[in-house]
């Protein structure tokens, strides 16, 4: 299995500021990296798939980099409603594999 | 507008079965893959099985396989996920999905199930 390792697993920042979010895979995973939003109360939202296409509807705030093992999801200017739990999947092979998760808390 | 809306979760003893169920709407589901994911209290996610648009391809995961069937009904435009031999390690929420090449595009807001004596 793909082990996927996030970091880091808390993050606080004010709005306002950018962040990056890293995720390692423990194989080549080429571009397969998606990130998802959850917040309490709602249905999780994909953001980024292929590792750098933005979902429609994704703000442009938004961006994620990388290939092979390493990934980068950077969220520019944060805004209030920015602030959850963001989780990457590789979608490479089976099994489907997510990291741990990073809460983004207000600072 | 996508969506999905799970039920039949609950609380179940261990080695028993349990059925959740998946209602689609706002999309044409003939036209998507789907999957469950779950994810235990406490815990992150964690994909448990996926059809293909038409129902003649099913994949799992190891901890599931030969327990777990992952179906649908095209004319009811429902997703089914039955669970036979529960362990206490398959409580968790679980989350009715549409899948495009391996990630997960819509979610339903989950559905809890708890495997305990």
């Amino acid at each position: 299995d793909v082990q996927m390792t996030q970091s880091p697993s808390y993050l606080a920042a004010s709005p306002g500021e950018s962040v990056s979010i890293s995720c390692k895979a423990s194989k080549s995973i080429n571009t397969y990296l998606a990130w998802y939003q959850e917040k309490p109360g709602k249905t999780s939202n994909l953001l980024i798939y292929s590792g750098s296409t933005l979902q429609s509807g994704t703000p442009s705030r938004f961006s994620g980099s990388g290939s092979g093992t390493d990934f980068t999801l950077t969220i520019r200017s944060l805004e209030p409603e920015d602030f959850a739990v963001y989780y990457c999947q590789q979608h490479n092979e089976y099994p489907l594999t997510f990291g741990s998760g990073t809460k983004l808390e207000i600072k | 507008e996508v969506q999905l809306v799970e039920s039949g979760g609950g609380l179940v003893q261990p080695g028993r079965s349990m059925k959740l169920s998946c209602a689609a709407s706002g999309f044409t589901f003939s036209d998507y893959d789907m999957a469950w994911v779950r994810q235990a209290p406490t815990k992150g996610l964690e994909w448990v099985a996926t059809i293909s648009y038409d129902g003649s391809s099913t994949y799992y995961r190891d901890s599931v396989k030969g327990r777990f069937t992952i179906s649908r009904d095209i004319a009811k435009s429902t997703l089914y996920l039955q669970m036979n031999s529960l362990r206490s390690e398959d409580t968790a929420t679980y989350y009715c999905t549409t899948t495009a090449l391996y990630y997960f595009d819509y979610w339903g807001q989950g559905v809890m199930v708890t495997v305990s004596s």
